[in-house]
């Protein structure tokens, strides 16, 4: 059973435009909403995360939208580049003991930015 | 992330072998994880340990055992292993109650 639905699988944009990656949960005891990216080779890292008290969370081109009632949350790539390009993952915890459970990931999405 | 370091970085090995994958630390945490990556499945959590004496399942620990030799490490086993765990591994490490996960370079596994 998959908690995580995360889509597109595959994305192909612009250079400097739009990149937008959706995700939506089932478990409502989740309250912890990383976004990760991934390089060829390389490990995941920690891209922008938000917990739901707040609808949205920016850093600079990257943003979080998160609709607790739909539990769906969004990552959206403003001014998309090329060295955007990677494979990005969006996740969930719940707050278990102290809060670091292991996290569930959605299935990845592999962004392309084209020139 | 150079803090996690994960060793072998590609094993070959046959199927029926026991084999280990190491990850050490020096970030300091006292939180570490193992994860399996597979093309199109994501990533998904084998074990994790809380402390040395704190060690819990996860979602796909069926043919893993894993120990925690010392906080900073933690080490991933695969008893007799099979054509089906050949994937990529990844471990991982965090502090306290913070969620933020610091991931390793992975290993390469493939079993024949």
């Amino acid at each position: 059973q998959q908690q995580v639905k995360q889509s597109p699988q595959s994305l192909i944009v612009q250079k400097g435009g739009i990149s937008i990656i959706n995700c939506a949960y089932e478990n409502t005891a989740f309250d912890y909403f990383p976004w990760y990216q991934q390089f060829p080779g390389k490990g995941p890292a920690l891209l922008i995360a938000i917990r739901p008290d707040v609808s949205e969370k920016k850093e600079g081109r990257f943003t979080i939208s998160f609709n607790k009632s739909a539990k769906q949350f969004s990552l959206h790539i403003m001014d998309s580049q090329p060295g955007d390009s990677a494979t990005y993952f969006c996740a969930a915890s719940a707050g278990g003991r102290g809060g670091a459970d292991g996290l569930t990931f959605g299935k990845g999405t592999h962004l392309i930015i084209q020139p | 992330d150079a803090d996690v370091t994960q060793t072998p970085r590609n094993r070959i090995t046959k199927t029926g072998k026991r084999i280990m994958l190491e990850c050490s630390q020096t970030k300091g945490h006292d939180r570490m994880y193992w994860y399996r990556q597979d093309p199109g499945l994501g990533l998904r959590l084998i074990y994790y340990s809380f402390d040395v004496k704190d060690i819990n399942k996860g979602e796909i620990s069926d043919g893993y055992s894993v120990s925690r030799q010392a906080q900073a490490k933690f080490s991933l086993s695969l008893e007799s292993a099979i054509p089906n765990q050949t994937a990529l591994y990844f471990c991982a490490t965090s502090q306290g109650s913070k969620n933020i996960q610091y991931f390793g370079a992975g290993t390469r596994l493939s079993v024949l």
